[in-house]
């Protein structure tokens, strides 16, 4: 079974800094592209950017909303996702998200950042 | 960026009736495209991609369709657990993007 569990949401001040974690399991977690995605309160969800597959090097691309502030890694021996957010801003409090695969077949419950002083 | 228009923003509906949500894209993006469905308190569900494939588990009365650059998902027969709000995304190209939702109720 597919089990994808983000932790490392809180309340931080503007121009923080915030780490989220996604830890997989249940499929192989090399196999597969990686996402983060959004969700403010009461809106659609945004995608931030994507980390890929061992077969396509662990490259990154990012949503230029997040590009430079962001960064999308990996720890492949303990199936962890992770997701720098640097330069909090009010607008991006919202529920994050991790997302496997191209079409986001499976997603984890989300945790919540609040940027707020 | 590729914008989604989704439509209606909210529609309500009676059990067993045919429900027609539609995303329009503002290029052509070809078959990319996904359906969720998300639930109050609940991470989005994969419905539809690759515009018509039927995601594993999904029930058939749920369809996807496109016509040029517009998309729909047709529910057959509602059912009352098919409340939520419904999302399209276009994964044609980054960054990619998802409608705005359409919030369906049932009379």
């Amino acid at each position: 079974e597919v089990k994808l569990l983000e932790s490392g949401g809180g309340l931080v001040q503007p121009g923080g800094s915030l780490r989220l974690s996604c830890a997989a399991s249940g499929f192989t977690f090399t196999d597969f592209y990686m996402s983060w995605i959004r969700q403010p309160p009461g809106k659609a969800p945004e995608w931030l950017g994507v980390i890929r597959n061992k077969a396509n090097g662990y490259t990154t691309e990012y949503n230029p909303s997040v590009k430079g502030r962001f960064t999308i890694s990996r720890d492949n021996t303990q199936n962890i996702l992770y997701l720098q957010m640097n330069t909090l801003r009010a607008e991006d409090t919202a529920i994050y998200y991790c997302a496997t695969g191209n079409w986001f077949a499976y997603w984890g419950q989300g945790t919540l950042v609040t940027v707020s002083s | 960026d590729i914008q989604m228009t989704q439509s209606p923003a909210s529609l309500s509906a009676s059990p067993e009736e045919i429900v027609t949500i539609t995303c329009q894209a503002s290029q052509d993006i070809g078959n990319w495209l996904a359906w969720y469905q998300q639930k109050p308190g609940k991470s989005p569900q994969l419905l539809i991609y690759s515009a018509t494939s039927l995601a594993d588990g999904i029930p058939s009365r749920f369809s996807g369709s496109r016509s040029g650059t517009q998309y729909s998902l047709k529910i057959s027969r509602l059912q009352v657990e098919d409340t939520g709000i419904y999302y399209c995304l276009q994964r044609y190209s980054n960054p990619r993007t998802f409608g705005g939702g359409t919030k369906l109720e049932l009379k």
